[in-house]
C-alpha cells in the first residue's frame, strides 16, 4: 500500500542551526502539509503546498520556515535557525485531490529535539 | 474558525469493554469531521470521517462515530476493546471546501487492560 515517508525518524540540533525535515509524498499525490505538535499539545497546521507553490499558511509558518518541492518526488521543511520552542513531531501528508473528503495520508513522523 | 475539543488525555478500558472516546467541535461553516489513530512508530492513520448524508459512520477495525449537529459531538465507538486498539486517537475537523486543512484535538491515548 502506498505510504508518506519522513526522514529521518528523529533528529537532534542545537539551537540557531539549519535543519531540514524530508517527506516523499504519495506519487499520485498532489497536495502537501505539514503539521507539527508539540508535546502535550494539538496537533497544528503549518502549510499546505500546490503547483509548486504555497497554497494556505498558519501563523507559526514564519520566515524562519520554508517548503520546496525540489526534485518532483521530495517535500522538504526547511527552519533556518532553530530556536527550543521548534522542538516537535512534524507530520508530512498528502491528498490526491484538494477536496476535504479526500483522505490525507500521513507519513510517522519526524521528531525534532532542539537542545 | 475551527476547532477541537478532547477532554482528558488518557482514557483506560478493559478488554472486551465499550470504547468511548468524545469529541466535539466548534465550526462556523458545515464540518467535515474525522478521527485518526496513530499506533506506536507509525503516522496518522484515518479511522473514519464525516462528510455529508448519513450520520452514523463505520470505520475499520470496528469503530464508529455519530455526527450529532445539536450536540456539536463527533464522539468515537467501539462496542468492545480489543488490546490491539491501545494507540492515540485524534479528532480532527475541516471545512467543505478545496485543500481545506484539518484542525486537530489534542489527542486521546486509550490503554486497554488485560
Amino acid at each position: 500500500e502506498p505510504e508518506v515517508t519522513q526522514t529521518p525518524s528523529h533528529q537532534v540540533t542545537q539551537m540557531g542551526q539549519e535543519v531540514i525535515l524530508r517527506c516523499v509524498p504519495i506519487s499520485n499525490h498532489l497536495y502537501f502539509y505539514w503539521y507539527r505538535q508539540i508535546l502535550g499539545q494539538k496537533v497544528e497546521f503549518l502549510v499546505s503546498f500546490y503547483n509548486n507553490e504555497i497554497s494556505e499558511k498558519s501563523e507559526i509558518f514564519d520566515d524562519q520556515f520554508s517548503v520546496e518541492r525540489p526534485d518532483g518526488s521530495n517535500f522538504t521543511l526547511k527552519i533556518r535557525s532553530t530556536k527550543l520552542e521548534d522542538s516537535a513531531m512534524y507530520f508530512c501528508a498528502s491528498r490526491e485531490s484538494p477536496t476535504a473528503n479526500t483522505e490525507a495520508f500521513f507519513g510517522q513522523g519526524t521528531r525534532l529535539t532542539v537542545v | 474558525a475551527q476547532s477541537v475539543t478532547q477532554l482528558g488525555s488518557h482514557v483506560s478500558v478493559s478488554e472486551g469493554a465499550l470504547v468511548l472516546l468524545r469529541c466535539n467541535y466548534s465550526s462556523s461553516v458545515p464540518p467535515y469531521l474525522f478521527w485518526y489513530v496513530q499506533y506506536p512508530n507509525q503516522g496518522l492513520q484515518l479511522l473514519l470521517k464525516y462528510t455529508t448524508g448519513a450520520t452514523l459512520v463505520k470505520g475499520i477495525n470496528g469503530f464508529e462515530a455519530e455526527f450529532k449537529k445539536s450536540e456539536t459531538s463527533f464522539h468515537l465507538t467501539k462496542p468492545s476493546a480489543h488490546m490491539s486498539d491501545a494507540a492515540e486517537y485524534f479528532c480532527a475537523v475541516s471545512g467543505p471546501g478545496a485543500n481545506s486543512k484539518l484542525t486537530f484535538g489534542k489527542g486521546i491515548t486509550l490503554s486497554v487492560r488485560p
